[in-house]
This record gives C-alpha cells, structure tokens and sequence, in this order.
C-alpha cells in the first residue's frame, strides 16, 4: 500500500542534542513539506521541498535543518538552536504543481527532556 | 503571512445535530481542502475542491468553494460520535507555489 511513514512515533530528547526525524513516501510524489503542531493549534510549515536536492524555508525554519536527496526521502532534523522543540511534527507530501492536496504520516511526538 | 480564519474554534453538539463550520480569508484560492485529525494522528484529506461553487459530498459530509474563491465551507450531518476530531480548512492561494495555508482547526466534541 502507497504512503507515507514518519517514524519513530515518539522521541526524546536531552537539551543540547540534535536529532533527526525520519520522512519516507512511496506514492511517488514531488513534493514534501514538514509542518510543526502545538496542543490546540494549526499547522505551521517549516520546510517544503518541491524537487529532490531542492527545499526551501518555511514559516517556522530557524533552529531546523532538511535534506531532500531521494524523491522518496525528507528528512527533518531539530537542532540544539531550536529553541522550543518540544512539539508534534508532521511529514506530508503531494503530486505538486499537478496536485495539491497534502498526504500526511502519522507523525512524530518530539519530546525534551 | 496569509491567514485563513476557520470558525468556530470549537463546537459541542448532540448526537444526531448537523454541523457546519467555514473559513474564510481576504484573498482568492484555486483549491480548498478539508482534513479531519485524530488525537496523535496526521490529518486525513476528507473533501478536495477545485472550482468556484463546487459543492461536493463524501458520505455525511458536504463542502462547497465559494463563489467568491475566498471562503468555503463543511457541513456534517447528523453526527455520530466517530465524527469527534479537529477539523481542518486548507487552502492554495492563486498566486502562489505549492504551500498550503491552514485554517487553526474546529474541535468537535459530542456532548455525553
């Protein structure tokens, strides 16, 4: 079955420590986006990627870093300069130019400890 | 950066009730989209819309894109109690690449 899977479901993190959450798409989409959720809010978006070896800055970028060498592969690291990382992250992809609605994982609950 | 106001924020209804929530924004959109997520989950994409006065049905939800393109709403009938969740308006603006901008949710919560 095509989808997205986000892992791991939960993460904890000492203060100081980067750590990488880990995006993967078999439904042969161009685009990737990350997207951060507070208790009770929205979604923002931290970075999106429309093409392998291309991403671009969202709302929320500062203190994460992305990469987007495979077509399938997206992942999201939090750095020790984010500040308030404890959070629930989301991965989603879409077809892109030709198709906007998003496809999202099941996401990743990133605790510091 | 573009907002989309969704309304209400949260709702509590009785089992059986209609409901219906909306969003609306200043600019124009070529898409509107409607998630619902569960507590620990990703949204999941209920309805996509792509014209000015689509009105579109999946089940016991109904949505329809605005005639103006700046405002779209869902409706849900007769609401059971899988139905609770947070849903989610989305938007593509016109004038734009391939972000999304997301309405800040409406809880649903059906009263015991």
């Amino acid at each position: 079955d095509g989808g997205i899977t986000q892992s791991p479901k939960y993460l904890f993190r000492k203060e100081g420590q980067n750590v990488t959450l880990s995006c993967e798409q078999n439904l042969n989409h161009d685009a990737m986006y990350w997207y951060r959720q507070d208790p009770g809010q929205g979604l923002r978006l931290i970075y999106y990627s429309q093409i392998v070896n291309d991403f671009q800055k969202g709302d929320i970028a500062e203190g994460y870093s992305v990469s987007r060498e495979k077509k399938e592969s997206f992942p999201l690291t939090v750095t020790s300069a984010q500040k308030n990382p404890t959070a629930f992250y989301l991965c989603a992809s879409s077809r892109g130019q030709v198709g906007f609605e998003a496809f999202f994982g099941q996401g990743t609950r990133l605790t510091v400890v | 950066g573009q907002q989309l106001n969704q309304s209400p924020q949260s709702m509590f209804i009785q089992e059986g009730e209609d409901v219906s929530m909306n969003c609306t924004s200043s600019s124009i959109f070529n898409t509107w989209l409607w998630y619902k997520q569960e507590p620990g989950e990703g949204p999941v994409l209920l309805i996509a819309l792509y014209k000015a006065g689509e009105l579109t049905s999946n089940g016991r939800l109904t949505a329809q894109f605005g005639i103006t393109r700046k405002d779209s709403f869902l409706n849900i009938s007769a609401s059971i109690p899988s139905d609770v969740g947070i849903y989610f308006c989305a938007g593509q603006l016109r004038d734009s690449n391939y972000q999304l901008i997301w309405g800040a949710g409406t809880k649903l919560i059906i009263k015991p």
